[in-house]
């Protein structure tokens, strides 16, 4: 199975500031038949299901602000939050879906500072 | 309105059977694989299952395989897991989840959830 990692754990960021969120597979999630990559960004708010952010590693899902987006390719990967914005506090997961099990990362908790 | 609702979740004693649905509207059912994700208390996410459009392929975590089934019933609009032999770390929040692609095929990456259904697994 490929194990996804994030880092860090936990992250406390201020208000208008970059949070900036790891993912690193332990194999390449990257096909190159489509020149893309398995990897999808999700935000669950206390409470609630998660919601997709990103996929294919930096495709924003429609409705998703602009100040979200995706990077990396290969075995490792960043989503970055802008500027950091109240409604934001949730926790991080990344997912590969290269191949079952689409296994998901530990989660990231982002916090206000 | 797309929506997913999970019900059939209970507190069951280990090596009982329970099976879960998944009520689906707003899109067309039989145009999306789906798949089933679970979420222990205060835990991360772990994913479960998955089905294509016409059953014709299916996925399974290695800690349900051999006691999970998931299947589904597209003039029901209605995504199922049948559980058998409980455990103790199959207690958590089982979410019911709809693949993004359109093909019906699996890409693995889940646009829509269900609120979660609770199954808790003690004696």
């Amino acid at each position: 199975d490929i194990v996804m990692t994030q880092s860090p754990d936990s992250l406390a960021v201020s208000l208008g500031e970059r949070a900036t969120i790891n993912c690193k597979s332990s194999q390449s999630v990257f096909y190159s038949s489509n020149n893309k990559n398995f990897l999808a960004w999700y935000q669950q708010k206390p409470g609630q299901p998660p919601k997709l952010l990103i996929y294919w590693a930096s495709t924003r899902e429609s409705g998703v602000p602009d100040r979200f987006s995706g990077s990396g390719s290969g075995t490792d990967f960043t989503l970055t939050i802008s500027s950091l914005q109240a409604e934001d506090v949730a926790v991080y997961y990344c997912q590969q879906y290269y191949v079952a099990p689409y296994t998901f990362g530990q989660g990231t908790k982002l916090e206000i500072k | 309105e797309v929506q997913l609702v999970e019900f059939g979740g209970d507190l069951v004693q280990p090596g009982r059977s329970l099976r879960l649905s998944c009520a689906a509207s707003g899109f067309t059912f039989d145009d999306h694989a789906m798949h089933w994700v679970r979420q222990a208390p205060g835990k991360g996410l772990e994913w479960v299952s998955v089905i294509s459009w016409n059953s014709g392929s299916i996925g399974y975590a290695d800690s349900v395989k051999g006691r999970f089934t998931i299947s589904r019933d597209n003039a029901k609009n209605s995504l199922y897991l049948q559980m058998n032999s409980l455990r103790g770390e199959d207690t958590a929040l089982y979410y019911c989840a709809k693949d993004k692609g359109a093909s019906g095929d699996f890409t693995g990456y889940l646009d829509v959830w269900g609120r979660g259904t609770l199954v808790t697994v003690s004696s």
